[in-house]
């Protein structure tokens, strides 16, 4: 069975810094991007992140770029998403997945960003 | 970065009823992914490729378009299609969501 868990959400203060971790399971985690997508209370999906299998490439929305770093340990099946001056915009539920044909996702792990 | 407007934002469907949900790109994509999203799970792929249903989807659903228009079609609405539908395109980086239709049930 597939699963992705997610872990590392909290209750921060704006200017912050936390790094989420999202562990992989029942699939080869090191053949496969994955990607980082958020979505505010009430809102619709942003993509953030993308980071390809191996590591040799990395995307960001612009909206995090410069402050969100992805990165991911295939020898540990786990990818990351490391947060620096979170503001309160960036509050919002943090799934990590695999997007394509066959296609996974965690169960979230929410991040609010409040003072 | 391509922008996808979904329309409608929100809409209501009888039992039995046909329903499409579109899904315009600002440029030209290969392809759509279109996701089912129910209150309170995380968002489960539901067409990809455009036209493919992912497992376990009913064969009531059915995707197509090209270019820069897509749509997602039910052809019988049911109860347990409640939910909020988001294109997503991959062709081009950055990947893109749509802002989402909600489809309720009359």
């Amino acid at each position: 069975e597939v699963q992705l868990v997610e872990s590392g959400g909290g209750l921060v203060k704006p200017g912050s810094s936390l790094k989420l971790s999202c562990v992989a399971s029942g699939f080869t985690f090191s053949s496969y991007g994955m990607h980082w997508i958020r979505q505010a209370p009430k809102k619709g999906l942003e993509w953030i992140a993308l980071i390809y299998y191996d590591s040799s490439n990395k995307y960001y929305a612009d909206s995090v770029k410069g402050r969100f770093t992805i990165s991911r340990d295939n020898s540990k099946n786990t990818l990351y998403l490391e947060m620096n001056s979170l503001r309160s915009e960036d509050t919002a539920m943090y799934y990590c997945a695999k997007l394509g044909t066959t296609d996974y996702w965690g169960q979230g792990v929410m991040v609010t960003v409040s003072s | 970065e391509i922008v996808l407007t979904q329309s409608p934002t929100t809409m209501a469907a009888s039992p039995g009823e046909k329903v499409t949900l579109n899904c315009l790109a600002s440029s030209s994509v290969s392809y759509m992914n279109w996701y089912q999203q129910k209150s309170g799970a995380s968002p489960k792929l539901w067409i990809y490729g455009t036209s493919n249903l992912a497992s376990g989807v009913p064969n009531r659903f059915s995707g197509s378009g090209s270019g820069t228009s897509y749509s997602l079609t039910i052809s019988s609405m049911e109860a347990e299609d409640v939910a909020t539908y988001y294109c997503l395109q991959l062709s081009s980086y950055p990947p893109t969501f749509g802002s989402g239709t909600k489809l309720e049930i009359k």
